[in-house]
């Protein structure tokens, strides 16, 4: 079974520091790669969606990469901010067209 | 804006009722999902539907069974609630290749 992995599962930064989370995938034949927010007892978010033949996407201060071929996305938040606590789930588009989540990433920007 | 609307958030419902989860979208998509997402587990793929009256089993169908009379409606039935059913439910949908949006999610307890 494909897998999506999500490192760290937890991160507590301060404000204003710029921030990495990491997903990484076992499926090669991904149709799409898409970055979600989720906030607590809420629905998910659309942040960033990354067709497979490009390799990254920004929006503001938000920015994914997309290296298919090792089987890993990168998202960015640069100048974090309070309102950025949230969890962030990385999902890839399979074949199918159903789409596979990651367990996500708990952030928490302190002030 | 695109909307997929879940029309409960929060449901309560006794062992051995049947539920109905409704899920409606105004964007006319074809591909619409049930998901239900636990603490630990992530977001696990019920059934999903790419067409009206068009339906597929996703990881976990088991006790579930859903219905698309009409292309904007998807709705998730619990034949026979039972505890191990408390959980998020979150519907979504989804054009071909693109973005995937999702309901704001209904909280199921089974008691």
């Amino acid at each position: 079974k494909q897998e999506v992995t999500q490192i760290p599962a937890a991160l507590s930064v301060p404000e204003g520091e710029n921030l990495v989370l990491n997903c990484s995938f076992t499926d090669s034949a991904i149709y799409n790669l898409q970055w979600f927010r989720q906030d607590p007892g809420k629905g998910l978010t659309s942040l960033l969606l990354i067709q497979s033949s490009q390799r990254e996407q920004t929006s503001g201060r938000l920015n994914a990469s997309l290296d298919k071929s090792s089987g890993r996305s990168t998202f960015y938040i640069a100048a974090s901010q309070p309102g950025d606590s949230a969890t962030y789930l990385c999902a890839y588009l399979s074949g199918n067209n159903d789409m596979r989540f990651g367990a996500g990433t708990r952030l928490t920007v302190k002030p | 804006d695109v909307k997929v609307t879940q029309s409960s958030r929060y449901l309560v419902k006794r062992t051995g009722e049947k539920v109905f989860l409704e899920c409606v979208q105004d964007m006319d998509h074809e591909n619409m999902f049930w998901y239900r997402q636990d603490p630990g587990l992530g977001l696990r793929l019920i059934y999903f539907s790419y067409d009206v009256k068009m339906k597929e089993k996703g990881d976990i169908p088991e006790g579930y069974s859903v219905s698309r009379e009409k292309k904007e409606r998807f709705s998730l039935i619990l034949e026979s609630a039972s505890t191990n059913q408390t959980s998020m439910y979150l519907c979504a949908s989804m054009v071909e290749g693109a973005y995937y949006t999702f309901g704001s999610g209904t909280r199921l307890t089974v008691v």
